[in-house]
Order: structure tokens, then C-alpha cells, then sequence
């Protein structure tokens, strides 16, 4: 069983729906990072947690220690949120990764 | 702030041969660690290296190798080339490292092996 868990991997949506993605892991941690992927390569940081709720623009995260789970909510999605994104918990200075959800918003 | 920067961008090798992979973190931060990302295998850790000190270290052959300089850039290097090793070779900066700060990525290096 791999660490880091994510649902779903693939994810197709209209233009304007809310999204969410999960990510389950089974280890202690102390923080959780969501990140971006977009094709070409580049990884963006989207948040860092710790605990309870953070909120960007339209991304909201949150995560709940005792449950090991954290999610990754789009509001309003429009097409630039495609990409891929990746949940990571870093255990002994690396990162362990989620194997990441491939977002698709269509217009 | 200039961001993590990554040279070079593209290149391509042939099998026997190595290669010279280099990390310039945002001015600031200690910490910088190495992944290698495969279609197949999906992201992997490489190692992390603090203040010049290798903190961890993945599963990876000893042919991979790297070491941080004072000033906190970082280079990798891959001797005896595989195929492979074709990847992408990603590098994250932070003040102290994942677990207490923001990761800044650099753009990677896509290494082709033929």
C-alpha cells in the first residue's frame, strides 16, 4: 500500500464546476504540500499545511490530522486549472508523492 | 526574487557517458533536493542536501551522486548513462526543507539517453 493516496486520478469537468480531489496518507507528518504540474514539467507549490484550512484565489485546501486525509477544492473551475495535481508529505527531508490527478476542464 | 534555477533545460547523452546536472536555489535557502520523474515510475526522490550535508538519500544506484557547494547550489551527476535515465530532473529549494517550508521548484532538466 503506497504512502500517499489520491482520488481520483483522472478528473474531466465543465468549465465553472467545483472540484475536488483527495489525498489519504498513512504515515505521521508534520505539513502536506499540493502542488501543480503543468505539461512541459514545471512544479508549482500550491499550499503548505499543517493543519485546519488554507484558501488561494479559487484553490482551497484543508486537512484533518487525526483523519490522515487532506483535499484540494477548485472553485469556479475554468480551463487553466488543467493540470495535474499532486499531494506530498515530506518524511526525512524528502518528499513522498501521491501518484497525482490529471484535471481536464473543458470549456 | 529570482526563482530556482535549473541548467541545463535540455539535454541528450549517449549510454556509457555522464552528465552534470546543476541547481541554483532562491537566494536564502539551505535546502535543495533532487527528483528524477519518469512516465513510468512517476517522481522519485533522488536526495536532499542542507548546509552542504546530505540529509537523505533515495534507491538509486551509486552511479547517481551529488553535492552542495557553500554558497547552497547543487549539482548531480550521472556516470555510466542508461537508457534508462532518460528523465526529467527536477530540484526544490526551501529555507529548511519540506517539512517546515514552501518548496520552490526549478523548471528541471530533460535528459534524453540514446
Amino acid at each position: 500500500k503506497n504512502e500517499v493516496e489520491q482520488s481520483p486520478q483522472n478528473l474531466t469537468a465543465q468549465e465553472g464546476e467545483f472540484i475536488t480531489i483527495n489525498c489519504s496518507y498513512s504515515v505521521g507528518i508534520s505539513a502536506l504540500h499540493w502542488l501543480q504540474q503543468h505539461p512541459g514539467g514545471g512544479i508549482v507549490s500550491l499550499f503548505m499545511l499543517s493543519s485546519g484550512k488554507k484558501k488561494h484565489g479559487r484553490l482551497i485546501a484543508t486537512i484533518n490530522i487525526q483523519e490522515k486525509h487532506s483535499s484540494l477544492h477548485i472553485t469556479a473551475s475554468h480551463p487553466r486549472d488543467s493540470a495535474v495535481y499532486i499531494c506530498a508529505v515530506p518524511i526525512n527531508y524528502q518528499l513522498i508523492w501521491g501518484a497525482g490527478t490529471k484535471l481536464i476542464i473543458k470549456p | 526574487k529570482a526563482g530556482v534555477t535549473q541548467t541545463p533545460r535540455y539535454l541528450i547523452k549517449t549510454r556509457g557517458q555522464q552528465v552534470t546536472l546543476s541547481c541554483s536555489p532562491i537566494s536564502g535557502h539551505r535546502s535543495v533536493s533532487w527528483y528524477q520523474q519518469t512516465p513510468g515510475q512517476g517522481l522519485q526522490f533522488l536526495f536532499e542536501y542542507f548546509s552542504e550535508t546530505q540529509r537523505n538519500k533515495g534507491n538509486f544506484p551509486g552511479r547517481f551522486s551529488g553535492r552542495q557547494f557553500s554558497n547552497s547550489r547543487s549539482e548531480m551527476n550521472v556516470s555510466t548513462l542508461e537508457l534508462g535515465d532518460s528523465a526529467l530532473y527536477l530540484c526544490a529549494s526551501s529555507f529548511g526543507g519540506g517539512e517546515t517550508g514552501e518548496l520552490f521548484f526549478g523548471e528541471g532538466s530533460r535528459l534524453t539517453v540514446l
